[in-house]
């Protein structure tokens, strides 16, 4: 079946614009994840989505980042004011409920602000 | 704090084994996963192990002690396209989604 979708794969924007990077999940899958990972490193967690309850926002690293999911299927993470340390591959991820631990990544997409 | 170490790189030749370490500092611990991410690609499950132990799976085997603080992953009968970072996360027992990343170990294998 299809894996999780991101789009678009790649971003180029200026300092200072704002942009929407979107996630489609795995069907079905009630959890969802988006993390970001700079070059060398490993995953900082972001945010986590399950069902209809109030999304785990503890990661966001400052009021810039903002994610929403609508109808419990799409995800868009959207930044603001853009800086040039938001320079990262953001990666989403989706789990099914009764497995939580498992999950299925999307290919990324990898931002660079100039 | 949190802590996950790994190498940063090793390199190793194909047809031979591999193993990578990992070990941990958690205020808890609900199980170790692996993940195989080629470079530019997403980050694939690899294994997941909860109890002490050698968990084996065709050419990868993963190891765990928990009184250690202390996994590896073991490939076996290395292919050129093992070439990739391999990932160790751990769950919190605090929580049940979040896993605490290493920053990977980028494996180099030569012909």
């Amino acid at each position: 079946g299809a894996g999780v979708s991101q789009s678009p794969s790649n971003k180029v924007t200026e300092k200072g614009k704002d942009v929407e990077l979107r996630c489609d999940p795995i069907s079905g899958h009630t959890a969802l994840y988006w993390y970001r990972q700079s070059l060398g490193q490993g995953l900082e967690f972001l945010i986590y989505f399950q069902g209809n309850s109030a999304p785990d926002k503890s990661g966001l690293p400052s009021d810039r980042f903002s994610a929403e999911r609508t109808g419990g299927s799409v995800s868009t993470l959207t930044i603001q004011r853009t800086q040039q340390e938001d320079s990262a591959v953001y990666l989403c991820a989706s789990s099914p409920r009764d497995r939580g631990y498992e999950q299925y990544f999307g290919p990324g997409t990898r931002l660079t602000v100039t | 704090g949190q802590n996950i170490d790994q190498p940063t790189e090793m390199t190793a030749t194909e047809g031979a084994i591999v193993q990578i370490n990992c070990t941990y500092q958690t205020s808890g611990f609900n199980g170790l996963f692996w993940y195989q991410q080629h470079a530019g690609e997403a980050p694939t499950f690899l294994s997941y192990n909860v109890l002490d132990g050698l968990e084996e799976k065709g050419r990868f085997s993963s190891f765990l002690s928990r009184s250690k603080g202390y996994s590896y992953l073991l490939l076996k009968e290395l292919q050129m396209k093992d070439s990739a970072s391999y990932l160790c996360a751990v769950r919190d027992q605090y929580s049940n989604y979040q896993l605490i990343w290493g920053a990977g170990t980028k494996l180099i294998i030569k012909p």
